[in-house]
């Protein structure tokens, strides 16, 4: 089974704090995916990357950066938190985009509360 | 603009009937639909898909059916079951782009 482990279940940080989450998956999956989570707006996407080094916007990247140095690891940025980035952030992995109907695999979330 | 609707945040159902949890799509352009199913604390993890061309896909317990025309996903989950009891989300993907509905969350009463 894909194994897509975030480190933080909970994570409190103060506003202007620069705060980092961290993803890694088991699976030698190409792709990787940042997204957030909150209440009547489902998950909307931040930033993904395809390859190592490699990263493209999604639909809300403002005020995040993200990192893949390695290929298993993608580490969200937040580069100065403000209290409207209070979210779930959920990580998730899938095959290279050849095949269209292949899942993504989640971690359990991390859930970020920004005071 | 929500490309991927469900516009039911709630649907109660006893124990062995049928559930039916709807979603609403706008991009006639969508490959695939997925379903994902989430419970509390966990990240959501896929259940099923269909793809563009087809209009029924079923898996055990679990159908979902396109109705293109309509730009319509349905899922149906027979006969329901307590542990059915989580957040549904519907998904479309069109290229490197999966696109999620807000989710219906779906109790399954003993």
């Amino acid at each position: 089974d894909v194994k897509v482990t975030q480190s933080s279940r909970y994570l409190v940080k103060r506003t202007g704090e620069k705060v980092f989450l961290e993803c890694v998956q088991d699976m030698d999956h190409e792709n990787m995916f940042w997204y957030r989570q909150d209440p009547g707006l489902g998950l909307r996407l931040i930033y993904f990357s395809y390859d190592v080094k490699m990263k493209e916007k999604g639909d809300i990247p403002e005020g995040y950066s993200v990192s893949r140095e390695k290929k298993e690891r993608f580490s969200l940025i937040l580069e100065s938190a403000s209290t409207n980035q209070t979210s779930m952030y959920l990580c998730a992995s899938s095959p290279p985009f050849t095949n269209s109907n292949q899942p993504q695999h989640f971690g359990d979330g991390t859930r970020l509360s920004i005071l | 603009d929500q490309q991927v609707k469900q516009n039911s945040p709630s649907l109660s159902v006893q124990e062995g009937r049928i559930s039916i949890l709807n979603c609403d799509y706008t991009n006639s352009m969508f490959d695939y639909f997925l379903w994902y199913k989430k419970y509390p604390a966990e990240g959501p993890t896929f259940l099923i898909s269909i793809s563009s061309i087809k209009d029924k896909n079923e898996d055990g317990r679990f159908t979902v059916f396109l109705n293109k025309s309509a730009k319509h996903l349905s899922l149906h989950i027979v006969p329901s079951q307590p542990g059915d009891s989580a957040v549904y989300f519907c998904a479309a993907i069109k290229g490197f782009k999966t696109i999620f509905g807000a989710g219906t969350r779906l109790f399954v009463k003993a």
